[in-house]
């Protein structure tokens, strides 16, 4: 089965600064996706960014974008300019292409962005 | 327009109740999901259902029910609760079947308290 870990329980970033919050996973398949999801204290759920592994360039949004790294098994998300409206919890999600009905989180990353 | 919607949002009940939560997709998706998220925000799927078909079912006691009626709704029954079932409670959707790339889709939650 497919595992996810998150190894920063909680990170801290001056507004306006970058930071990079890591996460890696553990497959035996070529074939998947990676997500990374935003938990705000409103606690809903919100879709950041997406990665399929059989792309080698990096996904990016805005302000948002990630270092997959496939070899490694490595997807981190890093932030740029970084707003208190970014505070949140963030969520590293595996996703299988082969008939891939579930979505496995990693324990999350809690973000805090310090004005 | 809603995309996921689930009701209610807050939950509070006395152990040994019995409960239920709706939940109701309009994204046309054909998979739907129920995920845990305990107290430290870890968050563990429950069940998935694809058209109305039971195709994950974790490790559940069996005092948690899912119901499908059509792809659009899945519901999940809570018999006799105990004070740990005290979570907040997703419904999510996405669309499998060769778009593996279709990010989850989260509802708001549904915060259960059981006192």
């Amino acid at each position: 089965a497919q595992t996810v870990t998150q190894s920063q329980p909680e990170m801290s970033v001056q507004e306006a600064e970058t930071v990079t919050l890591s996460c890696t996973y553990d497959t035996s398949e070529s074939d998947y996706y990676l997500f990374w999801y935003k938990q705000p204290p409103s606690r809903q759920m919100i879709l950041v960014i997406r990665q399929e592994a059989y792309k080698q360039q990096n996904a990016t949004e805005n302000r948002f974008s990630v270092n997959f790294q496939k070899a490694a098994k490595s997807f981190s998300l890093k932030i740029s300019d970084s707003q208190l409206g970014d505070a949140a919890m963030y969520f590293c999600a595996y996703r299988s292409g082969n008939y891939g009905q579930n979505f496995v989180f990693g324990p999350g990353t809690r973000l805090s962005v310090l004005p | 327009d809603t995309a996921v919607s689930q009701t209610p949002k807050y939950l509070v009940t006395q152990m040994g109740n019995d409960k239920s939560i709706k939940c109701e997709q309009n994204l046309g998706h054909d998979t739907m999901y129920w995920y845990k998220q305990d107290s430290k925000k870890f968050l563990k799927i429950m069940f998935s259902y694809n058209n109305k078909e039971l195709i994950i079912n974790e490790t559940v006691p069996n005092r948690f029910s899912p119901k499908s009626p059509d792809k659009a709704h899945l519901n999940l029954h809570i018999n006799s609760l105990e004070l740990g079932d005290s979570a907040v409670y997703f419904c999510a959707s996405s669309q499998a079947r060769g778009f593996y790339n279709s990010p989850l889709h989260f509802g708001n939650g549904t915060r259960l308290t059981v006192t």
